[in-house]
């Protein structure tokens, strides 16, 4: 069965520090990785998507990084501000079907404090 | 730019009532996806579609249904609502089928069914 699983389930940091997020993942065959940032009542809103031969993608203050051998990603996320509290999701994708089926993560919980 | 819109934004239904959720493509988009998403749940998936054709099924109730229209739109029918219906029910699109290259989903603001 394919499984993403995320670290730490929440995250409570100082506004401008710095912090990485975790997610492992079982899902096979994999096609690629996004993280998405969800504010409370809205739509998953996307900050990276890493293929196979991916290793490393930015997104301004967002750094994701990718292991296919280990199946393994992180995003860090750079200088902290108020506004990037939200849960953070790593959404996998396997190519075996001819549609387009994701294997979401249960997310990290970020909450950024003054 | 253009991104996912989905209607109403709110909708408040009783029990056994049906429900019709709409959702916006970003132009050019061909691909949508639905999704459901229950209180401090992920994201689940229910259905998606390719050229107005069904493309994948996940977890989507028999009590649902959905179809995507020649304008690329998508509507989401529920019907015989019961009360674990309520949540954020979420559209995304796509340019194209999913690929090795993986295509990027964009995903709409939701639409909050609470079934009373």
């Amino acid at each position: 069965k394919n499984q993403v699983e995320q670290s730490p389930q929440s995250l409570i940091i100082l506004e401008g520090k710095n912090c990485t997020l975790q997610c492992n993942y079982t899902v096979s065959p994999f096609s690629n990785l996004r993280w998405y940032k969800q504010d409370t009542g809205r739509g998953p809103v996307s900050l990276t998507i890493m293929t196979f031969s991916e290793n490393t993608k930015s997104n301004g203050r967002y750094t994701a990084t990718l292991d296919a051998d280990t199946k393994q990603s992180s995003l860090h996320i750079t200088a902290s501000q108020l506004s990037d509290s939200a849960s953070y999701i790593c959404v996998v994708s396997d190519w075996s079907n001819a549609g387009n089926m994701l294997t979401f993560g249960g997310g990290t919980r970020l909450m950024v404090k003054p | 730019a253009a991104g996912v819109i989905q209607s109403p934004r709110h909708l408040i239904k009783e029990k056994r009532e049906t429900a019709t959720l709409k959702c916006y493509p970003i132009p050019r988009h061909d691909t949508v996806y639905w999704y459901q998403q229950g209180p401090g749940q992920d994201p689940q998936f229910l259905i998606s579609f390719y050229e107005k054709m069904q493309s994948d099924k996940g977890s989507i109730p028999d009590r649902f249904s959905a179809q995507q229209f020649s304008d690329y739109h998508s509507e989401l029918n529920m019907s015989s609502l019961e009360l674990g219906d309520s949540a954020l029910y979420f559209c995304a699109s796509s340019l194209g089928p999913r690929t090795q290259g993986g295509n990027e989903q964009f995903f709409g603001p939701g639409t909050r069914l609470t079934v009373l």
